[in-house]
């Protein structure tokens, strides 16, 4: 059973800081999602990795994926009160090479503090 | 469409009631999933599809749970005999291979 832990799931920021979001998962999968959710709204996809070593940035956000640790890292520099919401990390269930379901994690609650 | 169209987006029923839920995927999107989120929770797999075929329904938590996708399009998500521990968010996405798209979700209340 595919198993998705992130920690912390609460996170109190001031802006201008830096900080990181760690998500382990418990067996194999190339595939990893970062999606962040606004109080009442749908998830929004923020970056997909798909091999060992990915990293990609977007803004003051930038993830990365390390497959032989099965851990991935979201990264927040200089945060800003608009990044406050909740980021769910997803890995995906492979089914023999197609795409299966993604499993979550709890998710981080984020909340940056002038 | 331009996007996931789930509904209704807002039920209330009551406790012992069957309701079907309804998901409208991004055209051409060859997956459907439902996943069900309780408030502060990330999301739990329910089931899934590809075209017709459920591939996948090990997420539903019983046998008052069941979806379909007759046509390889729209999904219907039934829960029969509702109970308030149903109560939640439930929420589809589609994806056309890879990716995945989520809608807005319904909000399902048993009263």
């Amino acid at each position: 059973e595919l198993k998705v832990e992130q920690n912390p799931l609460f996170l109190s920021m001031q802006e201008g800081k830096n900080y990181t979001i760690y998500c382990n998962y418990s067996t194999t999968s190339d595939r990893l999602y970062w999606y962040r959710q606004d109080p009442g709204k749908s998830l929004e996809s923020l970056f997909v990795l798909l091999s060992n070593g990915a990293v990609k940035q977007e803004g003051r956000l930038m993830a990365s994926l390390d497959t032989k640790a099965r851990l991935s890292t979201l990264h927040i520099t200089a945060a800003v009160h608009d990044l406050s919401a909740t980021y769910f990390c997803a890995v995906v269930l492979d089914y023999g090479g197609s795409q299966g379901n993604l499993i979550f994690g709890k998710g981080t609650k984020l909340s940056v503090k002038p | 469409g331009a996007g996931v169209s789930q509904s209704p987006r807002y039920k209330v029923t009551k406790r012992g009631q069957d309701v079907a839920l309804r998901c409208d995927p991004i055209s051409g999107h060859v997956s459907l999933y439902w996943y069900r989120q309780a408030l502060g929770q990330g999301p739990e797999f329910l089931t899934y599809f590809n075209y017709e075929a459920q591939q996948d329904k090990s997420g539903l938590p019983n046998d008052r749970f069941s979806a379909e996708r007759p046509e390889g399009s729209i999904s219907t998500l039934t829960i029969q005999r509702t109970e308030q521990r149903d109560s939640a968010m439930y929420r589809c996405a589609s994806s056309p291979v890879y990716g995945y798209t989520f809608g807005s979700g319904t909000r399902l209340t048993v009263v």
